[in-house]
This record gives C-alpha cells, sequence and structure tokens, in this order.
C-alpha cells in the first residue's frame, strides 16, 4: 500500500510569489491533515479535511493560505503572496480512523 | 504554557540500556497519546499509541500514561543505533471541531552509541 505522497520534496521561492503544495493521502482515507514545522519550533497543526470538507481549519495562520481537497481525494495548499516567515517544512497527514495518523515526507519551502 | 513538553534532550545511551522519554501535556481532555519517531530529513513515523492509563507494550517499547498527572512516558529497551532519531509525544486534540488534531512537543533527540 502505497503511503502518503507530497509533491514537490522543496520548493524555493521569492517573498510576495505563489507556492501550492501537494498532498496524496493514503487511499480510502477520508481523514487529511496539514501540519507545519518551523525553523527551530514544534510542528503544528494548519488544518483538518474530512473528504472534501474542512473539520477544522482553525490552525491556519492568516488568509495567505489557502487549501482545498478537491473531491476529497489530493489535497493543496497555495500560499499566496509567500512571505519569509512562512518558510518550514510542511507536513501532510491522513487517517482512516481519525486516531492514527500517518505522515507524508514532507515538503520544505524556503522564501528568500 | 507550552501545549505538550518532552524532556530537553539530546538524550545518549549505550547500546543494549533502556532509553526513557518524558511529557507533559496541558489539555486535560486529551484522550489519545501517540509516539512518533522522526530520523534527520524524514517524515515522523507512528511507532506508538495509548488511550489509557498504565502501561502498553510493543516489543522493546513501553507507552505509560497517566492521565491525572497528565504524563505520557516512552522506554525503549535494548537500544539500538538504529533507534537514533528524534522522537515527538503527540497527544490528540479532544474538544469538539478540533478532534483529531495533534498537539506535538519539539521532540527528544535520542542517540545509541555502540
Amino acid at each position: 500500500e502505497a503511503g502518503v505522497t507530497q509533491f514537490p520534496s522543496h520548493s524555493v521561492i521569492e517573498k510576495g510569489q505563489t507556492v501550492t503544495l501537494r498532498c496524496d493521502p493514503i487511499s480510502g482515507h477520508d481523514n487529511l491533515y496539514w501540519y507545519r514545522r518551523v525553523m527551530g519550533k514544534e510542528i503544528k497543526f494548519l488544518l483538518h479535511f474530512v473528504k472534501e470538507s474542512k473539520q477544522d481549519e482553525s490552525g491556519m495562520p492568516n488568509n495567505r493560505f489557502l487549501a482545498e481537497r478537491t473531491g476529497g481525494t489530493y489535497s493543496t495548499l497555495k500560499v499566496q503572496p509567500a512571505e519569509l516567515e512562512d518558510s518550514g517544512v510542511y507536513f501532510c497527514a491522513s487517517s482512516q480512523d481519525r486516531v492514527r495518523q500517518f505522515f507524508g515526507p514532507g515538503t520544505r519551502l524556503t522564501v528568500l | 504554557q507550552k501545549e505538550v513538553e518532552q524532556n530537553s534532550g539530546p538524550l545518549s545511551v549505550p547500546e543494549g540500556a533502556i532509553a526513557s522519554l518524558n511529557c507533559t501535556y496541558s489539555d486535560r481532555g486529551s484522550q489519545s497519546f501517540f509516539w512518533y519517531r522522526q530520523y534527520s530529513g524524514k517524515s515522523p513515523e507512528l511507532i506508538m499509541s495509548i488511550y489509557s492509563n498504565g502501561d502498553k507494550e510493543d516489543g522493546r517499547f513501553t507507552a505509560q500514561l497517566n492521565k491525572a498527572s497528565q504524563y505520557v512516558s516512552l522506554l525503549i529497551r535494548d537500544s539500538q543505533p538504529s533507534d537514533s532519531a528524534t522522537y515527538l509525544c503527540a497527544p490528540e486534540a479532544h474538544r469538539g471541531s478540533t478532534l483529531g488534531r495533534l498537539y506535538f512537543g519539539r521532540g527528544t533527540q535520542l542517540t545509541v552509541w555502540p
């Protein structure tokens, strides 16, 4: 069974540009989560989808971040416009039972 | 107050020893607790889950939970160099729409030397 996949693995952009991160969950997992780890800090929750619906987006830092989950399958997280403080590793996780979450390899975002 | 606090590392133990990792959390209502292992540059990997007070054993790993003290720990017996990684404590939020989100500590870096 394939695990959670994320694309790209690395992204380097300039301040003010737009970046879109993609996550493909484990097949059959209705729950999809986005987390972020900025340098020196703990991993922090961003939002939670159940199928195509946003269950909890209270962790999104501001309105420059937009997450979507088309048809309840893959999800995208767009940052527009990117700021320096957005640099970090963005993890996606999926879960079938809403309890055990399985993480993807992450996307390392660097904003210059 | 941080939501999850883990004992500061790095923790260094010799091969074959017991490594003890500790964690306290602030959400008194949390019911589910997870330990993740993260190798450098890799994704967090779920290694243990515990839901009830007491001990839960899985191979060389034992998780211990005390909800009254808001404390969870992970013991690794017969530590191996391959256990060298950062260990993340992650209680689950329990309130309403936030159910399912995990809170993470900063992690404890463990080094097992041969």
